[in-house]
């Protein structure tokens, strides 16, 4: 079944410990993409990718990390989480010649306390 | 800069009644717009697209957009809706460099 998984759906941690969200998709695809969703706020891009060792900032990149050493794997690293980033997670991914019909995982929601 | 306006905070109909979501957006160009649904803890699923063309777009579950240039609009509609609609619905446009902006969702409501 061709999907991105996400893992964990959800996770508690404290302040200052590093963590880090996995993402993976097995449909080929080139672009990733991270997203927070917060209430009134909608879906926020993070980081996105639009193939291996490329990566670029989205609108709200402070305080997070990303890589994309493989083509199907996109991790989502918080070095050093605060309360500000308890929020919802989705990934997402998407082929070359449909740049922005996004796949999106089923999410993780983080709580920082 | 590019943005979506998605006026409707929540809205409620009746099942079997019609439906129509409103989204404006702002974009210098020739706009990619999207809509997207969300059930309750599920992620996002695309329900239909626009690049080009026909303005009149169909999509899966019975939606179907309608992208008006003049008035900087991409509302999506349904003719009748069942109950199994509800979720929060979001409008989206591609921007450059693959960034890609949602609007901050309409919670639907289906009452019996």
């Amino acid at each position: 079944e061709a999907q991105v998984t996400q893992n964990p759906r959800y996770l508690i941690t404290v302040t200052g410990k590093k963590l880090t969200v996995t993402c993976s998709q097995n449909m080929n695809h080139e672009y990733m993409s991270w997203y927070r969703q917060d209430p009134g706020l909608g879906l926020r891009q993070i980081y996105y990718s639009m193939n291996v060792e490329v990566t670029d900032k989205g609108d709200v990149p402070e305080g997070y990390k990303v890589s994309r050493k493989e083509k199907r794997n996109f991790p989502l690293i918080l070095e050093s989480p605060s309360p500000n980033q308890t929020s919802l997670y989705f990934c997402a991914s998407s082929t070359r010649g449909d740049t922005y019909g996004y796949t999106f995982g089923s999410g993780t929601r983080l709580t920082v306390v | 800069a590019q943005s979506v306006t998605q006026p409707d905070i929540h809205i409620t109909v009746s099942e079997g009644a019609s439906l129509e979501l409103r989204c404006n957006y702002s974009y210098g160009a020739t706009p990619y717009l999207f809509w997207y649904v969300q059930s309750p803890g599920q992620g996002l699923q695309l329900l239909l697209k626009y690049f080009s063309g026909d303005t009149l777009v169909q999509g899966i579950k019975g939606f179907e957009a309608e992208f008006k240039r003049s008035q900087s609009s991409f509302n999506l509609r349904k003719p009748s809706v069942h109950w199994s609609d509800a979720a929060e619905y979001f409008c989206a446009v591609g921007g450059t460099g693959n960034q890609f902006y949602f609007g901050t969702g309409t919670s639907l409501t289906v009452i019996p």
